[in-house]
């Protein structure tokens, strides 16, 4: 079955504090994966692909096929990443299946 | 200039009620896309379309019918509403049939039903 997790429903750190947002997959064969932010009275958008090997925002994704994660990672927390991320994996039929999503929260 | 508008932003209706929601998209994209949020904020696809073509049906009731009347518009029809259909609905669209390698879809504000 192909699927996303995202354990934490909510993490909350302090402003300057190192972020890591986790994510595990479930694909055979090579994984296509995204982080999606939607920022408070925001629309749901793309942060950031994999393929792209991109840093957005200070954000930073890593695929580890190994451990199948995309874990997303930023090393100074600010408090305007505060939203919810989700990550997402397209499919084998072209759907893009997301995680239950995580809330982050970052306190002053 | 929006790219992806829905409307109604709120709903708030009785069981058993038919309502619908619209969406229309000015991206000019081929493909358009409905997904539910769920209380805990799942977030599932239900269907898609691609030039007035259902390519994506999730395991959806068939009270829910989507209608693409043209590639800019897909609404959004429940009938006999159910508690548990209580969601935000979100729209989205992409420019190619599927998200493929850019996996972007560009999202609506989403639309919240409540039934009550």
């Amino acid at each position: 079955a192909q699927r996303v997790t995202q354990p934490e429903k909510l993490l909350s750190v302090f402003k300057g504090a190192p972020v890591e947002l986790k994510c595990n997959y479930s694909y055979s064969g090579s994984p296509e994966l995204f982080w999606y932010v939607q920022y408070s009275r925001q629309r749901l958008q793309l942060l950031l692909r994999h393929i792209s090997r991109e840093s957005i925002k200070g954000f930073t994704a890593d695929l580890n096929k190994g451990e199948t994660s995309f874990h997303l990672k930023k090393p100074f927390a600010q408090e305007e990443d505060s939203a919810m991320y989700y990550c997402a994996l397209l499919s084998n039929t072209g759907k893009l299946i997301f995680g239950q999503g995580t809330t982050l929260q970052v306190k002053p | 200039d929006t790219a992806v508008s829905q409307t109604p932003k709120y709903l708030v209706t009785q069981m058993g009620n038919d309502k619908s929601i619209k969406c229309e998209q000015n991206l000019g994209h081929d493909t358009m896309y409905w997904y539910k949020q769920d209380s805990k904020k799942f977030l599932k696809i239900m269907f898609s379309y691609n030039n007035k073509e259902l390519i994506i049906n999730e395991t959806v009731p068939n009270r829910f019918s989507p209608k693409s009347p043209d590639k800019a518009h897909l609404n959004l029809h429940i009938n006999s509403l159910e508690l548990g259909d209580s969601a935000v609905y979100f729209c989205a669209s992409s420019q190619d049939r599927t998200p493929s390698h850019t996996g972007e879809l560009f999202f609506g504000e989403g639309s919240r039903l409540t039934v009550l």
